[in-house]
């Protein structure tokens, strides 16, 4: 059974610092692996969706790579702002129908 | 498009009461799922459709009935309900290409007491 994590679970930096966000995974046949956001109260913002045959997705400021043989994924956030502040979750997906989610990192952006 | 729609977006349950949480997608979607977050947690798959007339059970089914009777919708039934089921619900999508990528509705913030 896949188990995903997420550490740490929050985080708080100050304005225009690059940070990393964690997600590791128990079950490396994973299909894909898919980062959300999600803001207080709101439902769920697709952020990156890596396939297993890809090592890395980018999105303006947001990278995403995938590491299969050590269960490990990374969201890299350049610059980060104020208005990045948020709940990041990770999931994986083994079976095509069903993803694993991780408990999340809350993140907090000082101005 | 709407995308992913859910109704109603809160509610109050008392214990024993039963409810119908509505999805609708407009993407013309075969797939269709509802996750349950409980605070400070990830989403944990309730159930799951492949299209119409199809159904099973994710990872926390019980207490939750579904029914898929048309491409579109994918309404969740609770049965006799209790506090252990005060979460959020999220129902997605996601259509058949190689991504399998989901688009999550809003949620239904459901408290009951």
């Amino acid at each position: 059974k896949q188990e995903v994590t997420q550490i740490p679970a929050a985080l708080s930096v100050p304005e225009g610092e690059n940070l990393v966000l964690n997600c590791s995974f128990t079950d490396s046949a994973i299909y894909n692996l898919q980062w959300f956001r999600q803001d207080p109260g709101k439902g769920l913002t697709s952020l990156l969706l890596i396939q297993s045959s890809q090592r890395e997705q980018t999105s303006g400021r947001l990278n995403a790579s995938l590491d299969k043989s050590s269960g490990r994924s990374t969201l890299y956030i350049a610059a980060s702002q104020p208005g990045d502040s948020a709940t990041y979750l990770c999931a994986g997906n083994n079976a095509g129908n069903m993803l694993t989610f991780g408990g999340g990192t809350r993140l907090m952006v000082k101005p | 498009n709407a995308g992913v729609t859910q109704t109603p977006k809160f509610r109050i349950l008392k214990i024993g009461q039963s409810m119908t949480l509505q999805c609708a997608q407009d993407m013309n979607h075969n797939y269709m799922y509802w996750y349950r977050q409980d605070p400070g947690m990830g989403l944990k798959l309730i159930y799951y459709s492949v299209g119409a007339g199809i159904t099973d059970k994710g990872e926390v089914p019980n207490g939750y009935n579904v029914s898929r009777s048309t491409t579109e919708d994918f309404p969740l039934r609770l049965e006799l309900a209790a506090p252990s089921q005060t979460s959020v619900y999220f129902c997605a999508s996601r259509g058949r290409g190689d991504s399998y990528e989901q688009y999550f509705g809003p949620g239904t913030r459901l408290t009951v007491t």
